[in-house]
């Protein structure tokens, strides 16, 4: 059974930086891309960033370009986010999400998030 | 403003059928067929419940359906059922510029 299990939460001064964590089980790490989606309080959806499978590539929203950058350690089959230069409008629940399959663009598995709080 | 465009909401009665649209731009999904549908209910994850227009995972009832004209996608949920009320969002595909677009959901109520 996939498990997508997001960390690292809080509340963050305007400024400030944190840094999520999704450890991942159930499936092969290394084979599969993943992205980080987040919903602000009252809103849709909004797509953030994805690291493919051998993790040679990144894309961002233009939202966070700069300032967030995702990565995957292998070794514990973990997914970051490292955001700096945190907003008001970067507070939300972050979802890490699993991609369906190579060259893909849909997400079949879905963790249960870890709310971000940006405010003085 | 959301990049594709869903209506805020869509209601039926049981057993009867519900069409959402989601509307974007011959740069996303009019340029690709990588338009996926999740439901989402409060407080819990999104489920992916239709993947490259048409496609159904494995265990989604065949009751939801996708179809894509030019740059408007859409979902029907047949057969309404009680538990099919929550939040439905569209994604498609949008090039490696912006990658992955949602629409702004659309709010499904059971009447």
């Amino acid at each position: 059974e996939v498990r997508l299990v997001e960390s690292g939460g809080g509340l963050v001064q305007p400024g400030g930086s944190l840094r999520l964590s999704c450890t991942a089980s159930g499936f092969t790490f290394m084979r599969y891309a993943l992205s980080w989606v987040r919903q602000a309080p009252g809103k849709g959806l909004e797509w953030v960033s994805v690291e493919t499978g051998n993790g040679d590539t990144t894309h961002y929203a233009d939202s966070v370009k700069g300032r967030f950058t995702i990565s995957r350690d292998k070794s514990n089959s973990t997914l970051y986010l490292r955001m700096t230069s945190l907003r008001a409008e970067d507070t939300a629940l972050y979802y890490c999400a699993k991609h369906k399959g190579g060259g893909t663009y849909n997400f079949d598995s879905w963790g249960q998030g870890t709310l971000v709080t940006v405010s003085s | 403003q959301s990049a594709l465009t869903q209506p805020p909401s869509a209601s039926g009665s049981p057993g009867q059928s519900v069409t959402i649209s989601c509307t974007g731009s011959n740069s996303d999904v009019g340029a690709y067929d990588y338009v996926s549908w999740y439901q989402k209910h409060p407080g819990k994850a999104p489920k992916l419940m239709i993947y490259e227009v048409t496609k159904r995972p494995s265990g989604v009832p065949d009751r939801f359906s996708g179809s894509k004209s030019g740059s408007t996608a859409s979902l029907t949920v047949s057969g309404l059922k009680a538990e099919d009320e929550a939040e439905y969002y569209c994604s498609s595909y949008a090039g490696n510029n912006k990658y992955v677009l949602f629409g702004g959901g659309t709010k499904v109520t059971v009447l």
